[in-house]
């Protein structure tokens, strides 16, 4: 069984500072996806990587993957208080057309003024 | 990108009663489509796989005759809660992916579910 497991689960910091939220996954997957939630609110994708190595960047996330060491990032640079949400990952075994994700525990970013 | 639509949005039922979710993908098709509910303050939980034209296949301890999936079509999914109880309140999300493409996932809006 996948386990897909994040770290920190709540992550308060102050605004213009720097932070990492790591996602380790059970078994070999070289496809996972960090999503972000407001409350209330659906999940908005944040970035999709699909091979080893991979890093992408919007704004202040930047995401990579490491499909070696079964551990993706996601770093926050300068935080500012828009950021704050839960964010997850979500890991894809890619077993086939209708691989199924499996979801970290989420992290709760609260970046505070 | 592309858009799934998931309604209601939100939709309050008395315990007993039966609750139908719909899930259209709008500008794709989807071959599978995904069920899930989260709880406060939770990760997302799979409850049911949807497959265009064949029964969908649930994971371990989701009630198939209580949450029923029908995908009748490459573009819509319904979930319906029946007999739904207090502890059924949740938050369900649709997903879908692209017929022939197993990359990324798309969701629906949510729909919140309190049963009273």
């Amino acid at each position: 069984e996948l386990k897909v497991e994040q770290n920190p689960l709540f992550l308060s910091m102050q605004e213009g500072k720097n932070y990492t939220i790591y996602c380790n996954y059970s078994t070999t997957s070289d496809r996972l996806y960090w999503y972000r939630q407001d409350p209330g609110k659906s999940l908005e994708s944040l970035f999709v990587l699909l091979s080893n190595g991979a890093v992408k960047q919007e704004g202040r996330l930047m995401a990579s993957l490491d499909t070696k060491a079964r551990l993706s990032t996601l770093h926050i640079t300068a935080a500012v208080h828009d950021l704050s949400a839960t964010y997850f990952c979500a890991v894809d075994p890619n077993t086939g057309t209708a691989s199924k994700l499996t979801f970290g525990t989420g992290t709760r970013l609260q970046v505070t003024l | 990108g592309a858009v799934v639509s998931q309604h209601p949005s939100w939709v309050i039922c008395k315990s007993g009663t039966s609750v139908k979710i719909e899930c259209r993908s709008l500008d794709f098709q989807a071959t599978t489509m995904f069920w899930y509910r989260q709880f406060p303050k939770q990760s997302l939980m799979l409850m049911a796989t949807s497959n265009e034209g064949s029964k969908a296949t649930y994971e371990q301890g989701v009630e198939k005759d209580k949450f029923l999936i029908n995908h009748a079509s490459l573009t819509l999914s319904t979930l319906t809660v029946t007999s739904a109880h207090p502890e059924d309140s949740s938050f369900y999300i649709c997903s879908a992916r692209r017929i022939w493409m197993n990359t990324e996932a798309f969701f629906g809006q949510g729909t919140r579910l309190t049963v009273v």
